[in-house]
């Protein structure tokens, strides 16, 4: 069946601008994670989404980033006014919880963002 | 909160050679513990995962232990090739209480020499 799909594949955009990163997860996954992947660097989570719970935002490094989850489904983040230290491969994953807690995570392929 | 350590950060084998990875983690109510593989310039995936009822499953090379009385859990890799060259990052659930979400160790560099 179809993964985990993230859009654009790249984006290069100027510092100050606004962009969106889209996340479409696996049809009836109730959870969904975004991170945030400098080059070389480890997975530094930002949000997480559970069912119809309030979404985990301890991970935003600023109130620039903001996301949402429509419909227990498509996920959007947003970055308001991009800095250059936001360039990063910024992926999305979902899961379906198991009995006994089991919660395998199948990523996306990333969207890079470089900002100039 | 769970904490993940991952050790080392980097590890360099030759082929044939076996490759240990350690994660430790701090709350004792975690109960899965998941290893993913990330290859140069691809998203991670899943290559073994281990619930805290078993202290060790294998699949083919691969096997993780599981201590729970030290909250450590190790990935052991035998006979590596140059295709286990990738970065390796370990997991552990957050207690249900901060969402259960899944919290990831630092990542290991592993190079396999030819």
């Amino acid at each position: 069946g179809a993964g985990v799909s993230q859009s654009p594949s790249n984006k290069v955009t100027e510092k100050g601008k606004d962009v969106e990163l889209r996340c479409d997860p696996i049809s009836g996954h109730t959870a969904l994670y975004w991170y945030r992947q400098s080059l070389g660097q480890g997975l530094e989570f930002l949000i997480y989404f559970q069912g119809n719970s309030a979404p985990d935002k301890s991970g935003l490094p600023s109130d620039r980033f903001s996301a949402e989850r429509t419909g227990g489904s498509v996920s959007t983040l947003t970055i308001q006014r991009t800095q250059q230290e936001d360039s990063a491969v910024y992926l999305c994953a979902s899961s379906l919880d198991r009995a006994g807690g089991v919660k395998t995570q199948y990523f996306g392929p990333g969207t890079r963002l470089l900002v100039l | 909160g769970e904490n993940v350590e991952q050790h080392p950060s980097t590890l360099s084998v030759q082929e044939g050679d076996s490759a240990v990875i350690k994660c430790t983690y701090s709350d004792s109510a975690s109960n899965y513990f998941p290893w993913y593989k990330q290859e140069l310039g691809k998203r991670p995936q899943l290559i073994i995962d281990i619930r805290s009822n078993v202290g060790e499953k294998k699949d083919q090379r691969i096997a993780v232990t599981l201590n729970k009385t030290a909250k450590h859990f190790s990935l052991h890799i035998t006979e590596t090739q140059p295709e286990d060259s990738a970065v390796y990052f370990c997991a552990a659930i957050s207690p249900l209480w901060q969402g259960g979400k899944l919290i990831f160790g630092q990542g290991t560099e592993l190079s396999v020499k030819p």
